[in-house]
C-alpha cells in the first residue's frame, strides 16, 4: 500500500517568512498527527486530527502554527511567521482510529531550516 | 507528567555481541509501550509494542511496572541493526505517542 506522503522534503526559509507543509495519509487511516522534530530530540505531537476534527493541539504554539484537514484526508500545517527555533523535521503520521492504539505509520517528514 | 527517557544516546557494539536499549517511562495510568525504528534513510516504523509480546527481527521487550521500563534487547547483534531506536509511551484513550529521545546503535563488524 502507498504510505504516507509528505511535500516538500526541504525548506529553507528566512525568519519571518510563512512555510506549508503537505500531507496525504495512508487512505482510510481517520487518524493524522503532525509531530515536530527537532535535532537530537524525539518527534513531538504538535497536533492530532481524528477525520476532520481536531483531537489534540495542546502543544500546537497557536500563535504562529496553524493546522487544517479539510475533508478529512490531506492536511496542512503553516508556519507564519517563522522563527529561527522552529529549524525542525515535521512528520506527518496517519493511523486507522483513534483508540486501540493502532499503529501509526510516518511520512520521511519535510525538513525546515530557518535561517 | 508523561515522560521518557533514553539514557544513551549512542550504543556502539561489536557483531554478535548482546544489546541492550535502555527506556525508562513516567506515566500515572497503564500505558502502551512501543519502540520505533528508523534506519538510514528511511522512515520512521514500528518495530513491536508491549501489548503483543512479540519477537520482532529478533528483539524483545517487556514492559516493568515496577521499575517503568521498557527495555529492548536483542542476544546477537547484526550489522543490520544500525539505526536510530526510539521507545515510546501511548497514554490510554487515544493513539498519540510520547517519545524518548532516541538511542543510536552502531553494530560493527
Amino acid at each position: 500500500e502507498a504510505g504516507v506522503a509528505q511535500s516538500p522534503r526541504y525548506k529553507i526559509i528566512e525568519k519571518r517568512q510563512s512555510v506549508a507543509f503537505w500531507c496525504n495519509p495512508i487512505s482510510g487511516h481517520a487518524t493524522l498527527y503532525w509531530y515536530q522534530q527537532i535535532l537530537g530530540q524525539g518527534p513531538k505531537l504538535l497536533i492530532q486530527f481524528q477525520n476532520n476534527g481536531v483531537v489534540d493541539d495542546s502543544q500546537l504554539p497557536k500563535d504562529r502554527f496553524s493546522a487544517e484537514r479539510l475533508k478529512g484526508v490531506d492536511s496542512t500545517l503553516k508556519i507564519q511567521p517563522a522563527k529561527l527555533e522552529d529549524s525542525a523535521v515535521y512528520l506527518c503520521a496517519s493511523s486507522l482510529g483513534s483508540q486501540g492504539n493502532t499503529e501509526a505509520f510516518f511520512g520521511q517528514g519535510t525538513r525546515l531550516t530557518v535561517v | 507528567a508523561q515522560r521518557v527517557t533514553q539514557p544513551e544516546k549512542l550504543l556502539s557494539v561489536f557483531k554478535g555481541a548482546p544489546v541492550e536499549l535502555k527506556c525508562n517511562y513516567s506515566y500515572s495510568g497503564s500505558p502502551e509501550l512501543f519502540w520505533y525504528v528508523q534506519y538510514s534513510r528511511q522512515r520512521l516504523q514500528l518495530l513491536l509494542r508491549h501489548i503483543s509480546r512479540e519477537s520482532i527481527k529478533g528483539f524483545t521487550a517487556d514492559l516493568n511496572k515496577g521499575e517503568t521500563s521498557f527495555h529492548l534487547k536483542k542476544p546477537f547483534a547484526q550489522e543490520e541493526d544500525s539505526a536510530m531506536y526510539y521507545c515510546a509511551l501511548s497514554p490510554g484513550g487515544y493513539n498519540k505517542l510520547i517519545f524518548g529521545a532516541g538511542t543510536r546503535l552502531a553494530v560493527h563488524p
